[in-house]
């Protein structure tokens, strides 16, 4: 049963940028996409983009699109994310999650989140 | 402001039926299946639905979804205190140029 473990909790300033992973315990990606969905404290669950790691296709949400950058190594089964010019607004959690790329939000599996506080 | 609608809150007592709606438009739930996730307190989200109507190995048959048009629903019936949670809807939207997935504002269930 593949497990999603993904980076440790991040504090950055504003303005910078963070990279947070997520690996495949126990498993591989495979022909799943894995996309990124944060939650702001209190908030709803906002898709931020994916990636189909066989392929190399990335999709990114319009309002991420010139912040966030989703790559995949095949060879240790990480994807990454990385959202750049950050300001407080960008505190939340960030999970990773695995389904059939097929369905688009199918998400069978779900890393168990990673915080990242913006705070100067 | 999210693109699926989904009322913020809904309630119920132990052993009634409650559904949770979820709106969409053609270029999302009208296209494309619907998926819908709990999240307990703390907790990642859990997928509940697949496929408009069907649901993962363990997810008991209290919980069904369906769909028409553009809208679909959440129906839980036996409520139970353990499903006191956030209920999320998802789509994807094959809006162009840029297709992606987009989530419902989420409904809080408070079991009375």
């Amino acid at each position: 049963q593949v497990q999603l473990v993904q980076s440790g909790a991040e504090v950055k300033k504003p303005g910078s940028s963070v990279k947070v992973s997520c690996k495949a315990s126990g498993g591989t990606f495979s022909t799943y996409g894995v996309s990124w969905v944060r939650q702001a404290p209190g908030q709803g669950l906002e898709w931020m983009g994916r990636i189909i790691p066989v392929f190399g296709t990335t999709h990114y949400a319009q309002k991420f699109q010139d912040r966030v950058t989703i790559t995949a190594d095949e060879s240790t089964s990480t994807v990454h994310m990385e959202l750049s010019s950050l300001t407080s607004e960008d505190t939340a959690v960030y999970y990773c999650a695995r389904g059939i790329a097929s369905m688009g939000v199918h998400f069978d599996h779900w890393g168990p989140g990673t915080l990242v506080t913006v705070s100067s | 402001q999210s693109v699926l609608t989904q009322p913020p809150s809904a309630s119920g007592t132990p052993g009634q039926r409650v559904t949770i709606s979820c709106s969409g438009s053609s270029s999302d739930i009208g296209s494309y299946y619907v998926f819908w996730y709990q999240q307990l307190p703390g907790a990642a989200p859990k997928l509940l639905i697949y496929r408009d109507s069907e649901r993962p190995s363990g997810v008991p048959d209290r919980f069904s979804g369906s769909k028409s048009g553009t809208s679909a629903s959440l129906a839980i019936s036996g409520l139970r205190s353990e499903d006191e949670a956030d209920y999320y809807c998802a789509a994807w939207d094959g809006s162009l140029p840029r297709p992606s997935g987009v989530f419902g504002g989420g409904t809080k269930l408070t079991v009375l």
